[in-house]
């Protein structure tokens, strides 16, 4: 069993849709949560981070973590065409950085 | 531009062969991290390095090697290269360890464009 889980996808959305993204994670040490947007052909850049358990806004993104369920969500309202891009959960551990899988989603017009 | 530099952006051998890998951190970042990406594996944790000192080692083949210089550029050393081993590899910089409480800005990565190597 891998220490992150996120389903692959891919996801397909209409433009305006509220995208729901999730990860599930073994690692109960795990203290910080962080989503990653990676567009094709790019590295990875950093869109939300939290720390332990509880919800984040930021514009139209909202970051939510439940320590006692091991789950993550990243909630994207009024999705865009811009925001078709696969998304990274990631959860630090020492001195090293966790990633799932990532999610390719697609926002059409 | 993230401000993390790789090169080469691509790169294509044969196996058997040995290739290296270079990075500039962002400026002011200490840490160096090395990641490779492949379509089934994901995004998977290779080393750290933090002023020149390896810190944490994540599923690095005993045939990959990696070092940080003192100007804190670092490469990464791939040798006696198979198929498998074509993938994106990424770097990226933070500004000190990745740390639990109190360390602000600790685990923020900021990644590299990637080198795509590609054996033949």
């Amino acid at each position: 069993q891998k220490e992150v889980e996120q389903d692959p996808g891919p996801l397909s959305v209409p433009e305006g849709a509220i995208v729901s993204l999730n990860c599930t994670y073994s690692n109960s040490a795990f203290q910080y949560f962080m989503w990653y947007r990676q567009y094709s052909r790019k590295g990875p850049e950093l869109l939300m981070y939290t720390y332990s358990s509880g919800n984040k806004e930021d514009g139209r993104f909202t970051a939510q973590v439940d320590k006692s369920s091991k789950y993550i969500s990243l909630f994207i309202r009024d999705s865009q065409p811009s925001d078709s891009a696969t998304y990274l959960c990631a959860m630090s551990e020492g001195g090293k950085l966790i990633f799932g899988q990532g999610t390719e989603l697609s926002v059409k017009p | 531009d993230s401000g993390v530099t790789q090169t080469p952006k691509h790169l294509i051998t044969a196996t058997g062969q040995r290739v290296t890998l270079r990075c500039s951190p962002r400026s002011g970042d200490l840490s160096v991290y090395w990641y490779q990406q492949s379509l089934d594996q994901g995004l998977q944790f290779l080393i750290q390095y933090y002023n020149g000192e390896e810190r944490a080692k994540g599923n690095i083949l005993e045939r990959f090697s990696a070092q940080q210089f003192p100007d804190l550029h670092s490469e990464l050393n791939l040798s006696s290269l198979e198929l498998g081993d074509s993938a994106l590899y990424f770097c990226a910089s933070s500004a000190a360890l990745l740390q639990g409480v109190g360390v602000a800005g600790a685990n923020v990565l900021t990644f590299g464009a990637g080198s795509r190597l590609t054996v033949l």
